[in-house]
Order: structure tokens, then sequence, then C-alpha cells
């Protein structure tokens, strides 16, 4: 069965530093791959996503992924982070009959002023 | 286009109620799914629907029940509500040839089971 795992659960950065966010996922053809942000109280804005072609994606908010199948990995990344960009962010594949998505436990992403 | 809605945004009910989650889409979709959201577990798939009256078990199927009646319409209901079910409920919709598979979120419902 496909998973994804997130091993962050807490990030702390500071405005303007890089981030990155790690995301690896178990599936045995290539995946549909996506990057879902959530802020506080809120729903889910899908940031990115993967699903063939150039391997480094460019999403929404200056965010980009690159996705690597040696290393079955899909990192999530930004040169600066900004105030605002603190929020849950969530790794997800989608695979199997109805395109289910299976999502990661979550990276909470504190921004440090 | 109002995306996808969900009713209510917030509900409390007492051990044994039951109640019904309302998603509606307004894009055509032909996927709908509902998931629930609890604290360090991510979000997982309770059931899910294909097309217009079908639906499907997801990761976590017990002690829900879902209706698709009609194509815009996803209902999620609890017959008999326990504590456990107390959590965040996200509805989402797929368009079938949609490029890359991505999936459209409802607002959440917010659901606390005393």
């Amino acid at each position: 069965a496909q998973s994804v795992t997130q091993p962050d659960i807490h990030i702390t950065v500071s405005e303007g530093a890089s981030l990155e966010l790690r995301c690896n996922y178990s599936y045995g053809a290539t995946p549909y791959l996506f990057w879902y942000v959530q802020s506080p109280g809120q729903g889910l804005q899908l940031l990115l996503k993967y699903f063939s072609g150039d391997t480094l994606v460019q999403g929404i908010k200056g965010f980009e992924a690159e996705f690597k199948r040696s290393q079955s990995s899909f990192n999530l990344r930004k040169p600066s982070v900004h105030w605002s960009d603190a929020a849950e962010y969530f790794c997800a594949v989608s695979t199997g009959g109805g395109n289910k998505l299976t999502f990661g436990t979550g990276t909470q992403l504190k921004v440090e002023l | 286009n109002a995306g996808v809605t969900q009713t209510p945004k917030f509900r409390v009910l007492k051990t044994g109620q039951s109640m019904t989650l309302l998603c509606a889409q307004d894009m055509n979709h032909e996927y709908m799914y509902w998931y629930r959201q609890d604290p360090g577990m991510g979000l997982r798939l309770i059931h899910y629907s294909v097309g217009e009256g079908t639906t499907a078990k997801g990761e976590v199927p017990d002690g829900y029940n879902v209706s698709r009646l009609k194509k815009q319409n996803f209902l999620l209901g609890l017959e008999s509500a326990a504590p456990s079910q107390t959590s965040v409920y996200f509805c989402a919709s797929k368009l079938l040839l949609a490029q890359g598979n991505e999936q459209f979120f409802g607002p959440g419902t917010r659901l606390t089971v005393l």
C-alpha cells in the first residue's frame, strides 16, 4: 500500500531564511505528488503538483519542489520565507482506483520575525 | 463559482445522536471524497464516490455512511455518533480526467461529540 512520510513534525525558521520540507513516499508506479498548505482554521490549498515531465516543479507563493525517483522524495523548498508562510504543510500521493489521496502527517511551520 | 461548500461549519453532538454533513460542488466534478483530519495524523479518507449513485470505502469507513444521489452532492452520515468521531471533516472533488489528478477541498466542518 502506498504511504507518505513527513519526518519533521515541527520546523521553525527565521523570516528571510530558506526552507526545505521533506517528503518521502512509498508507491510502486510513478506517482502523482502534491503539496498542500493549510492555514489555521482553513481548508487545504494546493501549492504544487507533479505528475510527469520536468522533475522540478514551480508552485504558487514562490514554492518549488523536486521529484527524485531514486530517493522516493518530493521535498518542498522556498528560498526566502515570509511570516505569512506560517502554516501546516501536507505532502500527498494520488494512487489507485478513484485517484484517492494518501496524506503525510503534516509539518507545522513556524516563522520567527 | 462557489467551488466546494460544506454544511454546517461547526456542530456539537451528544454521544448516540445522528447527523448528516452535506458537501456540494458546482464544478461538475465526477469524483467526490470525504476525509477526516485529526492532530498528528494528517487527513484520512473515509469514503469516496466516482460518480452519481456509486460509493466506496476508504481507509477509515467504520461508523459512517455516505450517499451520492445527485452528482453535485455528497452526504456523510453518522448514525450514532461517538467521541472518537470528534474531528474536522473535509470534502473534496475532482474532475474525472483532470490533468495531474488535483482535488479541490471545501473549508471543513468541525464536529465535536460529547
